[in-house]
């Protein structure tokens, strides 16, 4: 079975630039998370969404930062204009949220290079 | 604000050593998962405590929640190698999001 697939894998930018990260959740899962992980901060949620609806984005930094779910099968992460502090690497998860205990599936990251 | 916090955050042993790490909260959380990060890939799930003094056992790996559901532990018997890796662990939140902690960085030295 695929699992979550992100692209791209790896993508260096220069400042300014716009940057669109992207994710294919698990078939038939139906909460989507975006994280950002660096070594000061380790895993932070950004957004999460719940039936292609978003349902928390308090950890969105700014206004520079946009998450989109059309369907349940593809959702997009926007920086726009990107900084050098954006650098991380940005997951995608996936679950099927049904209460306690649930297993939450990562992508293999895309590592964001902003010079 | 719930928070988790991981100690150590960096451990470096030789194989065949006993450890432990800890994962301590002041909040309580409905459960709460340990994941295990490879570099280069994302986090992968290990096991999920849900019932405050819970121990479960993954072969060589114990893992202990608190009876408050506040806090756990990962214990790591004769450690090997391949044992190297990002331990996090997260605690589900009110509203059903994972929350992580900084996780602790382990080496194990053949």
């Amino acid at each position: 079975d695929a699992g979550v697939i992100q692209s791209p894998r790896h993508e260096v930018t220069e400042m300014g630039q716009e940057v669109t990260l992207r994710c294919k959740p698990i078939s038939g899962h139906n909460s989507l998370f975006w994280y950002r992980q660096t070594m000061m901060r380790g895993l932070e949620l950004l957004i999460y969404f719940n039936n292609n609806v978003p349902i928390d984005d308090s950890g969105m930094p700014e206004d520079r930062f946009s998450a989109k779910m059309p369907n349940a099968s593809f959702s997009t992460l926007k920086i726009q204009p990107s900084e050098p502090r954006d650098s991380a690497v940005y997951f995608c998860a996936s679950t099927t949220l049904s209460g306690a205990g649930n297993t939450i599936y990562f992508g293999e990251g895309s590592w964001l290079t902003v010079v | 604000t719930q928070l988790l916090e991981q100690s150590p955050q960096f451990l470096s042993i030789q194989e065949g050593e006993n450890l432990t790490v800890y994962c301590n909260s002041s909040s309580v959380f409905s459960s709460l998962q340990w994941y295990r990060q490879e570099p280069g890939e994302g986090p992968v799930l290990l096991v999920t405590v849900v019932t405050g003094g819970e121990v479960k056992k993954l072969k060589r790996l114990t893992f202990q929640f608190g009876d408050a559901r506040k806090d756990s532990s990962l214990h790591i018997t004769a450690a090997q190698p391949g044992d190297t890796g990002l331990y996090l662990c997260a605690g589900v939140g009110s509203q059903g999001n994972l929350i992580f902690g900084k996780g602790t960085k382990l080496s194990v030295k053949p």
